[in-house]
């Protein structure tokens, strides 16, 4: 299956600095990408669309300032907190689609834990 | 985008077949029915997809009834490492395909 891969697997930071977080495909060129939070025990929440070469498209109640994404390649998607927050501890994972694939399948990375002390 | 209804939490015998059940009774023509599945800590995982017909691979077969309202997952002979959260998602067939979790089903496999 197609491989993402994403970096650091896990950080902590001191509150108010920035953290980025880099999101590859390894084996395909993923036009879009997908940046998702996950609290412990609950569910991943989407968080935003990563589009190559344009600017991502953020959900409801996400604050586009404090989480910066970049998507400069075909093949890396970087998102960037800023002025980290203990609330912003959580899971990240990002998602990318493979326009090959039987019907687009999105790929995940394993996710990378930010701990904001 | 079509919702989806899954039991919280199913348990299973190790190498007895795990069949987990989906109510995606909204779903359009279009939609595809996609199974994904979470290890503790790490990224969803992808089984198996399907729009009208039954699918298998190497993981799984994807059961999908005529009406496509709902479908079944099969995990033929399941194993400890099979012990996760299994999420059975329609995807949107706009804003780039975008997928919804929902709760998912906590499979529990056991010796």
């Amino acid at each position: 299956g197609a491989v993402v891969s994403q970096h650091p697997s896990w950080v902590i930071c001191k509150s108010g600095t920035s953290v980025k977080i880099e999101c590859r495909s390894l084996d395909f060129q993923a036009t879009t990408m997908f940046w998702y939070r996950q609290f412990p025990k609950q569910s991943l929440m989407l968080m935003a669309t990563s589009n190559e070469g344009s600017k991502a498209t953020y959900e409801q109640g996400v604050e586009k300032d404090k989480f910066l994404i970049n998507h400069a390649s075909l093949t890396l998607s970087t998102l960037t907190v800023t002025s980290a927050h203990p609330e912003d501890s959580s899971f990240y994972i990002c998602s990318a689609r493979n326009p090959e694939a039987l019907a687009a399948t999105q790929y995940f990375g394993p996710g990378t834990r930010l701990t904001v002390l | 985008d079509a919702k989806t209804t899954q039991p919280p939490s199913m348990d299973c015998a190790e190498g007895r077949a795990a069949n987990l059940p989906c109510n995606h009774s909204t779903i359009s023509g279009n939609e595809y029915v996609y199974w994904y599945r979470q290890i503790h800590s790490q990224g969803p995982q992808y089984i198996i997809h399907g729009l009208k017909n039954n699918e298998t691979n190497e993981m799984a077969s994807l059961i999908i009834t005529e009406d496509r309202k709902s479908s079944t997952l099969i995990l033929p002979h399941a194993t400890l490492r099979d012990t996760a959260v299994y999420y059975c998602i329609v995807r949107s067939s706009t804003s780039y395909g975008k997928l919804t979790f929902g709760q998912g089903t906590i499979l529990t496999v056991h010796p």
